[in-house]
């Protein structure tokens, strides 16, 4: 099992410039999370998919952002016209379904500086 | 509003020193699953053990215990033994139950541990 993947590690973009990050699941996992971590906001929740449906969005910002997920195998997370508030780590974490599965396990995120 | 609080920015103690790291909680729902996370210096987060709030049973997983207080709305971590390679920021998270079939996690700020020789 070789845990929650994204890619790339690190991106540079410059302003204005698209970001597009990449997610792959632990095999068998359902639901997937986004997440951002800054030093000023901490760990806060972006959006949330299962079964490849978006669910829960509640946390991206309105503009720039999307998600996706078209395949159980992977999830991307995008960013548009890319700004310097936008840098931080973002994370994406699985998990099984159901109420006593809902253990998260992260992968090791993506940092994007935006310039 | 769904709310998880570390009071603690960092904590600092000598090894093999017991710790406890607090944290609070707020929600409506009377059924509710809190977390321990673990994010090393590398940035990786590791999940670390869970509270289902209708356990009255403190939970344990090795040398980590919670402490767990309902009425206080409060799930403290409790560290024994305490080792170097504990150094890490722990993070308190909560999932209730009913957020319209979101499944998302609310974190709390995150404290600092460091453990010294």
């Amino acid at each position: 099992n070789a845990g929650v993947i994204q890619t790339p590690r690190h991106k540079v973009t410059g302003k204005g410039q698209e970001a597009t990050l990449w997610c792959e699941p632990i095999s068998g996992h359902s639901a997937v999370f986004w997440y951002r971590q800054t030093i000023v906001q901490g760990l806060e929740f972006l959006t949330y998919f299962r079964n490849q449906a978006p669910i829960d969005d509640s946390g991206m910002p309105k503009e720039r952002f999307s998600a996706q997920m078209p395949n159980q195998s992977h999830s991307t997370l995008k960013i548009q016209s890319t700004q310097p508030q936008d840098s931080a780590v973002y994370l994406c974490a699985s998990s099984l379904l159901g109420v006593s599965q809902n253990t998260l396990y992260f992968g090791a995120g993506t940092r994007l500086s935006v310039l | 509003a769904q709310k998880v609080t570390q009071t603690q920015t960092s904590i600092s103690v000598m090894e093999k020193t017991t710790v406890t790291m607090d944290c609070v909680y707020e929600t409506q729902d009377s059924s509710y699953f809190l977390f321990w996370y673990k994010q090393t210096a590398s940035g990786e987060i590791v999940f670390l053990i869970r509270q289902d709030s209708y356990k009255k049973e403190n939970a344990t997983v090795g040398h980590y215990s919670l402490n767990f207080q309902k009425p206080k709305s409060s799930i403290g971590l409790i560290i024994t033994a305490t080792q170097i390679e504990d150094s890490a920021v722990y993070f308190c998270a909560m999932r209730p139950p009913n957020q319209g079939g979101s499944a998302k996690l609310i974190f709390g700020e995150g404290t600092k541990l460091t453990v010294s020789s």
